[in-house]
């Protein structure tokens, strides 16, 4: 089945910096990848999500990058805010989702 | 749009007794459901993926006789807990989509935390 890896499991950024987190897939027909947004004891928000016909989709301070030939994907969040700390979890979808292990964000002001 | 609701947020319970969740898609009609556990600081883990009118698919290691899913309409899914015990405590997550397709968005629950004395 689909395996996916997130690196790395915590981040600290000064606000205003960048933060990018990174996942790997193991899967190449997994054709949906989904990033979630999760405070604690909340349910996961989507923030955005990108298909494999689309290699970069953007919205506002957050991007996302698909690498289909190495089956990778990145978030990048600009600007960061100290509302953006939170846990950050990626997933990949061929019929069902699987979710990365997350990355915890903290942004200190 | 596209709400999803779970029943009860929050349950605590004896051991060895049962113990039901809903999910409701309030405002949609949800072909697909999907039931994930949470343990603390982890990642979510798939349990079930459930299809209206048919039966769910268990992942790997996820016992069917002791999470009992019922999909019975395209707006609600039921996960029950049977003969729950301590280590079924978990935050209880379902989520649910629209058609089959599996580029279409998951809609996510708000969660149940369940607590087994």
């Amino acid at each position: 089945g689909e395996n996916v890896e997130q690196h790395p499991s915590t981040l600290s950024v000064q606000e205003g910096d960048s933060a990018v987190i990174k996942c790997t897939y193991s899967d190449s027909a997994s054709n949906y990848f989904p990033w979630y947004k999760q405070e604690l004891g909340k349910r996961p928000q989507l923030i955005i999500d990108i298909r494999s016909n689309v290699g970069e989709k953007k919205d506002q301070r957050i991007a996302v990058t698909l690498n289909k030939t190495a089956k990778h994907f990145s978030l990048h969040i600009t600007e960061t805010q100290p509302e953006d700390s939170a846990v950050y979890f990626c997933a990949a979808s061929i019929n069902d989702m699987r979710f990365g292990a997350g990355t915890r964000l903290t942004v200190k002001p | 749009g596209a709400v999803v609701s779970q029943h009860p947020s929050w349950v605590i319970c004896k051991s060895g007794t049962s113990v039901k969740i809903e999910c409701r898609s309030l405002d949609f009609q949800a072909t697909t459901m999907f039931w994930y556990r949470q343990f603390p600081k982890q990642s979510l883990m798939l349990m079930a993926t459930s299809n209206e009118g048919s039966k769910a698919t268990y992942e790997q290691g996820v016992e069917k006789d002791k999470f009992l899913i019922n999909h019975a309409s395209l707006t609600l899914s039921t996960l029950t807990v049977t003969s729950a015990h301590p280590e079924d405590s978990s935050f209880y997550i379902c989520s649910a989509r629209v058609s089959e397709t599996s580029t279409d968005t998951q809609y996510f629950g708000p969660g149940t935390r369940l607590t087994v004395l």
